[in-house]
């Protein structure tokens, strides 16, 4: 079956430009998760969506970031003038939830350098 | 502040060895844990997960132990293969804070042929 997907797999932009990240979560989940991880570190948090609920946004780092899930299935993260800090992998997973198990699975990230 | 993090950067075994990659947690609301493995390029991989009402978990070669005492975790790999070198990085799920996953640093695991 199709696990996570996202897109680009590779996003090299100049600093100041808009960027767009895109996340096909598993198909039936419910619950789709934004992290982010620089070089040689672990993942940060960055926005949760779980059905029509309202998203927990705690974790993006500024108000350039923002991210939007249409029809509980794809979203999309969005960077605004971008910084060249914003560098890094960005991770989509999603979890069904089933159970109350919060077992995420993740897709293979987007690369995004800001030069 | 609160973090979970991993006693050590590195670790380096023989092929055919255990190996044992430790976690800890600050944080005794924390109800679910889970280990993952990362490849590089690649997305964490799910490996196995432990609810806080268990103190110990097998898998596939695998053995996840939780000891809610001292705030403790650790990965068990039986029978190290090459494969399994890779990044391997523990995760909390705190129950009054959602679905979000809190990771640790990572433990680089390297496998000697």
């Amino acid at each position: 079956g199709a696990g996570v997907s996202q897109s680009p797999s590779n996003k090299v932009t100049e600093k100041g430009k808009d960027v767009e990240l895109r996340c096909d979560p598993i198909s039936g989940h419910t619950a789709l998760y934004w992290y982010r991880q620089s070089l040689g570190q672990g993942l940060e948090f960055l926005i949760y969506f779980q059905g029509n609920s309202a998203p927990d946004k705690s974790g993006l780092p500024s108000d350039r970031f923002s991210a939007e899930r249409t029809g509980g299935s794809v979203s999309t993260l969005t960077i605004q003038r971008t910084q060249q800090e914003d560098s890094a992998v960005y991770l989509c997973a999603s979890s069904s939830l089933a159970g109350g198990i919060n077992e995420q699975y993740f897709g293979p990230g987007t690369r995004l350098t800001v030069t | 502040g609160e973090s979970v993090g991993l006693h050590l950067p590195t670790l380096s075994v023989q092929e055919g060895d255990n190996s044992i990659i430790n976690c800890a947690y600050s944080n005794s609301a924390s109800d679910y844990f889970i280990w993952y493995k990362q490849e590089s390029g690649k997305g964490p991989q799910f490996i196995i997960d432990i609810r806080s009402n268990m103190d110990k978990r097998q898998g596939q070669r695998v053995t996840v132990l939780l000891n809610k005492t001292v705030k403790h975790l650790s990965l068990q790999i039986a029978a190290t293969q090459p494969g399994d070198s890779a990044v391997y990085f523990c995760a909390e799920n705190r129950g009054n804070q959602g679905g979000k996953l809190i990771f640790g640093q990572g433990t680089e695991l390297s496998v000697k042929p």
